[in-house]
């Protein structure tokens, strides 16, 4: 196990709904990254969080947003769910300095119906 | 802009049988490359990378991985494949060492491996 934890594990929400996925990172990691996982698909990067500030974005929308703590520990908000919102959402974390490697969370399941 | 292929979807091999799963890669400059395995109902664990050095990396549980600069290739091998090894693998790039670079994933191979 990686010591990254995430949750919910599972969770279920309508369209148009909004959504708050959480991630604790392994310690001492400063750096926390988030992926969306589509079904059959590789994980495609939404962005990254260092020392609480936005740090690099993927090709997603503005109304996936997100928050790191000063523990490192790191918050994804989706709002106005789509039913293509849903996926597996990992989270990562690393070490700023020793950024080659990411350590992954098990992942939220996240259905939008 | 960098890009990660890997051709197969799935890879089907015999317990003890050496496996090879493959991935090419596109990146304007120096590829930083990963491997990266997925069991079902879990997270990625990380199984190796090529930064600079030794075209062979050895990684976990008894892969490795030779980086063809000539064939932008980044092909994964284990000599002798195990039924635990059975899993989806996923191959990576990016182009900077930069935390802040991000990473590209390829869509995924499924290892399959028959007792």
């Amino acid at each position: 196990e990686t010591g990254v934890t995430q949750s919910p594990t599972h969770l279920i929400k309508t369209r148009g709904q909004q959504v708050t996925l959480r991630c604790s990172s392994q310690s001492g990691h400063n750096t926390v990254s988030w992926y969306q996982q589509a079904l059959g698909q590789g994980p495609q990067f939404i962005f990254q969080y260092y020392r609480e500030e936005e740090n690099g974005r993927g090709n997603f929308p503005p109304r996936f947003s997100g928050l790191q703590f000063p523990n490192y520990s790191s918050e994804l908000n989706v709002n106005a769910l789509e039913l293509d919102d849903s996926a597996l959402y990992l989270c990562a974390s690393s070490l700023e300095t020793v950024a080659y490697e990411q350590y992954f969370g098990p992942g939220t399941r996240l259905t939008v119906t | 802009a960098q890009s990660v292929a890997q051709p197969e979807d799935q890879v089907n091999v015999a317990e003890g049988n050496p496996l090879t799963v493959k991935c090419t890669y596109s990146v304007s400059g120096n590829p930083y490359l990963f491997w990266y395995v997925q069991y079902p109902n879990r997270g990625l664990q990380f199984l190796l990378k090529y930064i600079t050095g030794d075209n062979l990396v050895k990684g976990s549980y008894g892969f490795e991985a030779e980086f063809n600069k000539s064939q932008t290739s980044f092909h994964l091998k284990k000599p002798s494949a195990l039924v635990s090894d059975s899993a989806l693998y996923f191959c990576a790039v990016r182009d900077s060492p930069s935390s802040a670079s991000k990473i590209i994933f390829g869509s995924g191979t499924r290892l399959s491996i028959r007792p």
